[in-house]
Order: C-alpha cells, then sequence, then structure tokens
C-alpha cells in the first residue's frame, strides 16, 4: 500500500536561510507525488506535484521538489525562508481506488521562520 | 478559482445533535467525493469516498451509521455527522476530481468545515 513518511513534525528556520522539508514515500507503483501547504483555519493549497517526467518540479512561492526514486523521496526546499512561509506542509501521494485517485496525506510538518 | 464550494464553513452544535456538511462542485460533474477529517493539528484522513448512483465506501474504522454520506447528485454530496458527540470536533474537507484521474489541485478541495461539538 502506498504511504507517505514526513520526517520532522517541527522545523524552525531563520527568515533567508534554506527551508527542507523532508518525505519519503512508499509505493508498488510509479507514484503521483504532491506537497499542499495549509494556514491556520484555512483549506489546503497545492504548492507542487510530480506524475511524469522532469523530476525536478517547481512550484509556487519558490518551492521546487525533487523527486529520486533510488531514495524513495520527495523533499521540499526553498533557497530562502520568508515569514509567510510558516505554515504545515503536507506531503501526499495518489493511490488509484475503484472511483478515482485517493490522496494519502502524511503527518505533515509545521514550518516555523523566525526573524 | 474555486470549483469546489462547502458549507457551512463552521458550525457549533451540542452534543446529540446531528449537521449536515454540504459538498459542492460547481461548473462540472463529479461522481466522486472524497471526504477527508483533520483532527487538531493532525494530517487529513481520508473518511469515505460518496460516489453517484451507489452507496458510499468507507475507510476502515469509519462508522458507517455515524458519518452519513449521499452523493445526492452529479454535483452535491452530504456529510451528516448523527448524534455528535464532542470527539467528532473537527475540520471536515471534501474533495471533488473532475474525473477518475487528477482533481490534485487546489481548487479541487473544498474550503473545509470547521465542526465544534459542545
Amino acid at each position: 500500500a502506498q504511504s507517505v513518511t514526513q520526517l520532522g513534525s517541527h522545523v524552525s528556520v531563520s527568515e533567508g536561510a534554506l527551508v527542507l522539508l523532508r518525505c519519503n514515500y512508499s509505493s508498488s507503483v510509479p507514484p503521483y507525488l504532491f506537497w499542499y501547504v495549509q494556514y491556520p483555519n484555512q483549506g489546503l493549497q497545492l504548492l507542487l506535484k510530480y506524475t511524469t517526467g522532469a523530476t525536478l518540479v517547481k512550484g509556487i512561492n519558490g518551492f521546487e521538489a525533487e523527486f529520486k526514486k533510488s531514495e524513495t523521496s520527495f523533499h521540499l526546499t526553498k533557497p530562502s525562508a520568508h515569514m509567510s512561509d510558516a505554515a504545515e506542509y503536507f506531503c501526499a501521494v495518489s493511490v488509484r481506488g475503484e472511483y478515482g485517485n485517493k490522496l494519502v496525506f502524511g503527518a505533515g510538518t509545521i514550518l516555523r521562520v523566525k526573524s | 478559482g474555486a470549483v469546489v464550494s462547502q458549507h457551512p464553513s463552521r458550525v457549533i452544535c451540542k452534543s446529540g445533535t446531528s449537521v449536515k456538511i454540504e459538498c459542492r462542485s460547481l461548473d462540472f460533474q463529479a461522481t466522486t467525493m472524497f471526504w477527508y477529517r483533520q483532527f487538531p493539528k493532525q494530517s487529513l484522513m481520508l473518511m469515505a469516498t460518496s460516489n453517484e448512483g451507489s452507496k458510499a465506501t468507507y475507510e476502515q474504522g469509519v462508522e458507517k451509521d455515524k458519518f452519513l454520506i449521499n452523493h445526492a447528485s452529479l454535483t452535491l454530496s452530504t456529510l451528516t455527522v448523527t448524534s455528535a458527540h464532542p470527539e467528532d470536533s473537527s475540520f471536515y474537507i471534501c474533495r471533488a476530481p473532475p474525473g477518475t484521474s487528477g482533481g490534485w489541485d487546489t481548487q479541487y478541495f473544498g474550503p473545509g468545515t470547521r465542526l465544534t461539538v459542545l
């Protein structure tokens, strides 16, 4: 069964520093992988997705992620953190279901940005 | 823009009452809707999948009689939390993919419903 593991429930970085949020997946088939962001008391916003093609995926707000099959990883990075990046981030994998593609989410990582 | 609406956005109810949450697809037909629950400071867990014209399928551990799901039309799915208790307090989010694949983008997620049971 497909699953995702996010290492680190909380990550704290200084403003301007590199952001690295880790995600490892388990899948018996080529995975579709996603990163979502959630601000307090709000819904989900898709940051980026990997389906096929280029393994380095660029998303919104300066984030990018690289699909590494050999490492079963899909880590999220941003070169320079901004205060507005403080939020919770979820890695997810798409699972083919009988009625469509389910999304299985990781436990989430709360990003804190210090001034 | 958003193509999935969810109503209400916030509801507070007394223990023992039932609460209905609606999820609508705007400008497209959704034969499937996914319902997720997110407890405070936790991740989103898939509860069930509603399917137009057939019974909903529930994930393991989700009580079918507690969480009634009805896919009333090609644009409307409802989740009813029956005899709600404080432990049902959560953030409920629906997702309505436009077909059997895809539907991962932001606009296919409802904005969520915050349920608080007193």
